[in-house]
């Protein structure tokens, strides 16, 4: 299995300040035939399902706000979050679809500073 | 818009079968093309993919719970299910069920997702 590693496992950020979450996969999730990195985003907030945030490591979905941006190539990605808003705090976690069993981070935990 | 909703007991033996629903509304089970997902999470946990199910009825299950586990479709109520055998106290989570839109030719992402609910197992 792929082990997706998260860091930090939590972090306090300001209000309107920058949060960045780097996910580190044990394995190379980039397929060279398509030129496309495995990985996506969730925001998962307390008592709600996880939320699809960014796809193909950098593809926000449809209506999330494009102060969350995805980066990163191989085994090494970040998720920035600029201009951190109240609404921001929440657990998010990166997932590898590169190949099966699908398997996931084990979470970051953003809060206001 | 797509709607999922899982049904089931909350409470479950241990030995037992955990069995659940997924309620799909505003799309079809058999749309071409589409993956019907379960994910579970214990509670203060991170997620673990269960398995799922293809729109043709092909299933694809986490090698961790393959012998335990079954999932399938109901096409005729918009449903997929999920049981697992023999449960034990680590099977406790709450159990998603989702929608990957199968945009690629093997995995994907998780688009959808329906509200969970939180199985136990006890006695």
């Amino acid at each position: 299995d792929i082990v997706m590693t998260q860091s930090p496992d939590s972090l306090a950020v300001s209000l309107g300040g920058r949060a960045t979450i780097n996910c580190k996969s044990s394995q190379n999730i980039f397929y060279r035939s398509n030129s496309k990195n495995y990985l996506a985003w969730y925001q998962q907030k307390p008592g709600q399902p996880p939320q699809l945030l960014i796809y193909w490591a950098s593809t926000r979905e449809s209506g999330v706000p494009d102060r969350y941006s995805g980066s990163g190539s191989g085994t090494d990605f970040t998720l920035t979050i600029s201009s951190l808003q109240a609404e921001d705090v929440a657990v998010y976690y990166c997932q590898q679809y590169y190949t099966s069993p699908i398997t996931f981070g084990q979470g970051t935990r953003l809060e206001i500073k | 818009q797509v709607q999922l909703r899982e049904s089931g007991p909350g409470l479950v033996k241990p030995s037992q079968t955990l069995s659940l629903t997924c309620t799909v509304s505003g799309d079809s089970i058999s749309r071409v093309s589409t993956y019907w997902n379960w994910i579970r999470q214990p509670a203060g946990k991170g997620l673990e993919w269960v398995g799922r199910v293809f729109s043709n009825g092909i299933t694809n299950y986490s090698p961790s719970l393959k012998s335990r586990l079954s999932i399938s479709l109901d096409t005729s109520n918009n449903q997929f299910s999920l049981r697992l055998n023999s449960v034990t106290a680590a099977d406790t989570a709450v159990y998603f069920c989702a929608r990957d839109l199968g945009v690629t030719e093997t995995l994907s992402w998780f688009d959808t997702w329906g509200q969970g609910i939180l199985v136990t197992v006890s006695s």
